[in-house]
């Protein structure tokens, strides 16, 4: 049971530059999540999911977009990478909201934008 | 405006003896709250939680209260091993607020002396 899957785990990008992050989760989850993490900052949420096909956006969602085409997927594209973009990327999900369930992470994705 | 806040950047303890990691939050809406520890190049795994409608909840060696009246919540481990080092986050959550989201702190990290 892989749990939440990221791919890649390490990327360099150059400014303005496009990548996408995908994340899979294979526990049947309705609600997917996308942080960031910097240091000193904690955990702060970019974009959201609660089913297929929906997306809202978090605290932190500029220069950010997502896709739930299937319910196992989440993509998090970075159309125009900048530096202040260089961070840690988690993802998560849960079966329901975040008010009554834990969230299950991967292990995430280590961002450098040069 | 930080509205979950982990005060200790870092904290250290004998193995053996008790490890006490604290939280407080700004927002009274907040009903759900949950503990994340995460080893580093790993992503945050759930800890244990406790519900607005509790004061205390157990498991294990992990103990979490929770003072409505003062914002504030903790963490006990007792007794600490080497194996809990490790980052620890609390996160709140208001289910069915406005937010439906998680609130990460900033983190403390727990360094356990063999």
């Amino acid at each position: 049971n892989a749990g939440v899957t990221q791919t890649p785990k390490f990327r360099v990008l150059k400014t303005g530059q496009s990548m996408t992050l995908l994340c899979a989760q294979d526990m049947n989850h309705e609600y997917m999540y996308w942080y960031r993490q910097d240091p000193g900052m904690g955990l702060r949420l970019i974009h959201y999911s609660v089913g297929e096909g929906t997306t809202a956006k978090g605290e932190v969602p500029d220069g950010y977009n997502v896709s739930r085409l299937k319910k196992q997927n989440f993509l998090l594209g970075l159309e125009s990478a900048a530096p202040s973009q260089t961070s840690v990327y988690f993802c998560a999900s849960s079966w329901r909201g975040p008010g009554n369930q834990p969230q299950h992470f991967g292990d995430g994705t280590r961002l450098s934008i040069l | 405006d930080q509205q979950v806040k982990q005060n200790s950047p870092s904290l250290s303890v004998q193995e053996g003896r008790i490890s006490i990691l604290n939280c407080d939050y700004t927002n009274s809406m907040f009903d759900y709250f949950l503990w994340y520890k995460k080893y580093p190049a790993e992503g945050p795994t759930f800890l244990i939680s406790i519900s607005s409608i509790k004061d205390k909840n157990e498991d294990g060696r992990f103990t979490v209260f929770l003072n409505k009246s003062a914002k504030h919540l903790s963490l006990h481990i007792v007794p600490s091993q080497p194996g809990d080092s490790a980052v620890y986050f609390c996160a709140a959550s208001d289910y069915g607020g406005a937010t439906n989201k998680l609130i990460f702190g900033t983190g403390t990290l727990l360094a356990v002396q063999p």
